[in-house]
């Protein structure tokens, strides 16, 4: 157990929805990362928040977004969703903002029906 | 651009002899590499990690290698389990490039035969 939850574990939903996936990180971690691993892509890092604040971007789309609560979780807000969508999706956590370990989570697997 | 990879998609091995892992990264600005485990239906699970001033990193029945001349790293598994089955992913990043997480290898699926 990495100490990282994510709910839910399994969400479908059609095609032009919105979902929202949660994160707690490990109690100390200030650092919430969320990657998408689909089985073409593999785990493409799409964004990371480090105390409240957005620190870095990577792939995430324009219908997708994301923020940290000052109680440190996060959500992953995915709209407009399209049959590729359909991927896991983890979060990851990490005492720093920067270079080291990060813990996963178990992943919320996300298919668009 | 610069990318992670990985040389093979599945390796094969008996149980009981080693095991050995390997990536290519293209980023010869990186300093830290990890590998991770991902059994099927969980996150990924920390291994390893080497930074880049060394070149040789031993843990428990684990050992990562790394060459920066030739920008290669691998993963050697010794006296495989099967509890060792799984997807392995390098990573990598560059601390000076900002926190913009670890850029994963597409992963090599090692299936350990009885």
């Amino acid at each position: 157990d990495s100490g990282v939850t994510q709910t839910p574990k399994h969400l479908i939903t059609a095609t032009g929805q919105r979902v929202t996936l949660r994160c707690s990180p490990r109690s100390g971690d200030l650092s919430v990362y969320w990657y998408q691993q689909s089985l073409d892509q593999g785990l493409q890092f799409l964004i990371q928040y480090y105390n409240g604040e957005e620190r870095a971007k990577g792939n995430i789309l324009e219908r997708f977004s994301a923020q940290q609560f000052p109680d440190l979780h996060s959500e992953l807000n995915l709209s407009s969703l399209e049959l590729g969508d359909s991927a896991l999706y983890f979060c990851a956590s990490s005492t720093t903002g920067y270079t080291g370990e990060l813990f996963f989570g178990e992943g919320s697997r996300l298919t668009v029906l | 651009g610069e990318s992670v990879g990985l040389h093979l998609p599945t390796l094969s091995v008996q149980e009981g002899d080693n095991s050995i892992i390997n990536c290519a990264y293209s980023n010869s600005a990186s300093d830290y590499f990890i590998w991770y485990k991902q059994e099927s239906g969980k996150g990924p699970q920390f291994i390893i990690d080497i930074r880049s001033n060394m070149d040789k990193r031993q843990g428990q029945r684990v050992t990562v290698l790394l060459n920066k001349t030739v920008k290669h790293l691998s993963l050697q598994i010794a006296a495989t389990q099967p509890g060792d089955s799984a997807v392995y992913f390098c990573a990598e990043s560059y601390s000076g490039g900002g926190a913009d997480g670890l850029t994963f290898g597409k992963g090599t699926h090692l299936i350990i035969q009885p």
